[in-house]
């Protein structure tokens, strides 16, 4: 059973335009959530992260909104550019874990000119 | 220029053998882990260190053995009891304890058995 899950596969959208990438979890002892950004046969990219006691965390072009009663976050990127285009996996730590990480499946952002 | 190597890149093993993945982190973190990836897949940890000589098993350990003999060093060996080797192997590293939780990876050994 999935205790990160990230329901869209993929999601293209215009450049300029509002990127929104979705990540549900089903664990109520997760107290940070990350996003990462990964290329093709390259490691993922630490993106952002938000503690469970934020509702909000901003960084340049990049924000994370945690919804912790409906168990959800979401990663908007504003203004999408081409160079956005790659697999953003939503990863969650178990309280107490020391730094343990589960992840998402991921979904491919394609970013058009 | 601080970072994580893993080598090599791609690698080739015959069915049967045990092949070990070389990683390697002067970021001066105690923690070290590894993932895999199969396509489609989110990356799933096979094991991972908190402090030199000491690792436990992540929620895929069968068929992986790892060693922690020095704290910028995490090799991986991939055993011929592993059933399905064939994958995307991704080494990170982070400062231990619960302040820091960003991980941060190597480039990744893709390993395919024939």
């Amino acid at each position: 059973d999935q205790q990160v899950k990230q329901n869209s596969p993929s999601l293209s959208v215009q450049e300029g335009r509002i990127s929104i990438l979705n990540c549900d979890y089903t664990n109520s002892m997760f107290d940070y959530f990350l996003w990462y950004k990964k290329y093709p046969a390259e490691g993922p990219t630490f993106l952002i992260s938000i503690s469970s006691i934020k509702d909000k965390n901003e960084d340049g072009r990049f924000t994370v909104f945690l919804n912790k009663s409906a168990k959800h976050l979401s990663l908007h990127i504003v203004p999408s550019q081409p160079g956005d285009s790659a697999v953003y996996f939503c990863a969650a730590r178990v309280t107490g874990s020391q730094g343990n990480l589960i992840f998402g499946k991921g979904t491919k952002l394609s970013v058009k000119p | 220029d601080g970072g994580i190597t893993q080598s090599p890149k791609y690698l080739f093993r015959k069915e049967g053998q045990n092949v070990t993945l070389s990683c390697e982190q002067n970021l001066n973190h105690d923690a070290m882990y590894w993932y895999r990836q199969d396509p489609g897949q989110g990356l799933r940890l096979i094991y991972y260190s908190q402090i030199v000589n000491d690792f436990q098993k992540g929620d895929i350990a069968e068929g992986y053995s790892v060693s922690r003999e020095k704290k910028e060093s995490f090799p991986l060996t991939v055993t011929s009891a592993q059933k399905n080797p064939t994958a995307f192997y991704l080494c990170a590293s982070s400062r231990a304890g619960t302040s820091y939780n960003e991980q941060f990876f190597g480039p990744g050994t893709r390993l395919t058995v024939l």
